[in-house]
């Protein structure tokens, strides 16, 4: 069992470079989410999917693209890489709500992105 | 809007004895988390524990305990016998039972040391 894979660990990026950071999971969870994580900051939480072909914005959203086409896959895209978007970025994905169920997130390993 | 505090930025413990990581939390819902992760350098985010509110007895894994006081609206976690392992981040987090965003809020974190 897997678990939630994220790809890739390490990115550096040029200013107006775009990428895609990948995230799938295998738990047939229907939530995922985006974050990114900066000092002082904890877990910013950017995009989130309760399931297939539905998001919806978090917090901090600027700059940043979302899809779910399955259940499986939660792809976060970044248009145009700017300074202010070097941080550790992290997919997490857990059941929804259901009682006697754990609910607990579960993380990948995360992405330090550094755009230059 | 819920939110949550980790008011302690740094602690630390020595090898063997027992400390007290503080948060806190604001809401006006009755049914939700509480979920405590541990962040190691590796970056992996790692579930430590978690409460669920309409649970009065505090949960316990191991040499983790929470002291959950629902109405002080506090969620603290004692880690006894420290082990060097247990270097850490602390992130607290908070989500609702029954909602439709179904969205972790993360505290800024505790990052513990424990001293030899």
């Amino acid at each position: 069992n897997a678990g939630v894979t994220q790809t890739p660990k390490f990115q550096v990026l040029k200013t107006g470079q775009s990428m895609t950071l990948q995230c799938a999971q295998d738990m047939n969870h229907e939530y995922m989410s985006w974050y990114r994580q900066d000092p002082g900051m904890g877990l910013r939480l950017i995009h989130y999917s309760v399931g297939a072909g539905i998001t919806d914005q978090g917090e901090v959203p600027n700059g940043y693209n979302v899809s779910r086409s399955t259940t499986e896959d939660f792809p976060l895209r970044l248009l145009s890489a700017a300074p202010s978007q070097t941080s550790v970025y992290f997919c997490a994905s857990s059941y929804l709500a259901r009682l006697d169920m754990n609910t607990e997130a579960f993380f990948g390993q995360g992405t330090r992105l550094t755009v230059v | 809007a819920q939110t949550v505090t980790q008011s302690q930025p740094e602690m630390s413990v020595q090898e063997a004895e027992t400390v007290t990581l503080s948060c806190t939390y604001d809401t006006s819902e009755s049914d939700y988390y509480l979920f405590w992760y541990k962040q190691p350098p590796s970056r992996q985010m790692i579930l430590v524990i978690r409460q669920e509110a309409y649970k009065q007895q505090n949960a316990t894994e191991n040499r983790f305990s929470v002291n959950f006081q629902k109405a002080a609206k506090s969620f603290s976690l004692k880690i006894s016998d420290s082990q060097l392992g247990d270097a850490a981040m602390y992130f607290c987090a908070y989500r609702r039972m029954y909602s439709g965003t179904y969205k972790y809020i993360f505290g800024t974190g505790t990052r513990l040391k424990v001293l030899a």
